[in-house]
């Protein structure tokens, strides 16, 4: 198996656009998470899935955050618009059940100039 | 209150000694514990998951679970340079199973 798969790797964009990134979860894992981290605030939980289903959205900084996991293989996060407080590494991981121990995608180092 | 605590450190290990790490949790729910390695640069990777009170081995690596006093511990015996990392602690939300979060981390450096 390939792993959890995030793209971009880096991302460089100017505030105020917009930003979209990608994961890809394990096959077969219905748990799917998307995490931020920074120096000063550690590795954040933003939001989760199960079985394609946003759980719990209670870490999303604001609307201008978004994310949606339309298929079983396929979950974006976006920001619209950016700002440079949101540069940071964004983490995907994937869990094949609920409690489980999660596997890390590669990260997006995401810089808002 | 942080759900998860841990001390940032760095912590300083010589080679060959005993290293600790620490973490407490505020969820008296929480049924799954995690210790993931972080290098720089790198993506977290699982070392220990613990889900009972007491201890489990494996290899050099000890995880110790107390969930009267809501703590969780790492032990690596024999620290080698390669185990110079942030260690990170990781905890389900009680009221939700799926609902992992994560201590800040500590830094362990291993000094030879």
């Amino acid at each position: 198996d390939a792993g959890v798969i995030q793209s971009p790797r880096h991302e460089v964009t100017e505030m105020g656009q917009e930003v979209t990134l990608r994961c890809k979860p394990i096959s077969g894992h219905n748990s799917l998470f998307w995490y931020r981290q920074t120096m000063m605030r550690g590795l954040e939980l933003l939001i989760y899935f199960n079985n394609n289903v946003p759980i719990d959205d209670s870490g999303m900084p604001e609307d201008r955050f978004s994310a949606k996991m339309p298929n079983a293989s396929f979950s974006t996060l976006k920001i619209q618009p950016s700002e440079p407080r949101d540069s940071a590494v964004y983490f995907c991981a994937s869990s094949l059940r609920e409690g489980e121990k999660l596997f890390f995608g590669s990260g997006t180092q995401l810089s808002v100039l | 209150q942080k759900e998860v605590e841990q001390n940032s450190g760095p912590l300083s290990v010589p080679e060959g000694a005993i290293a600790s790490l620490n973490c407490t949790y505020s969820d008296r729910g929480s049924q799954s514990f995690f210790w993931y390695r972080q290098y720089s640069g790198k993506s977290p990777e699982l070392i220990m998951s613990i889900y009972s009170n007491g201890d489990k081995e494996d290899g050099r690596f000890t995880a110790q679970l107390n969930k009267a006093s809501q703590y969780v511990s790492l032990l690596i015996r024999d620290s080698q340079p390669s185990d110079s990392a942030t260690y990170l602690c990781a905890v389900n939300g009680g009221s939700s199973a799926s609902k992992i979060i994560f201590g800040s981390g500590t830094r362990l450096s291993i000094r030879p």
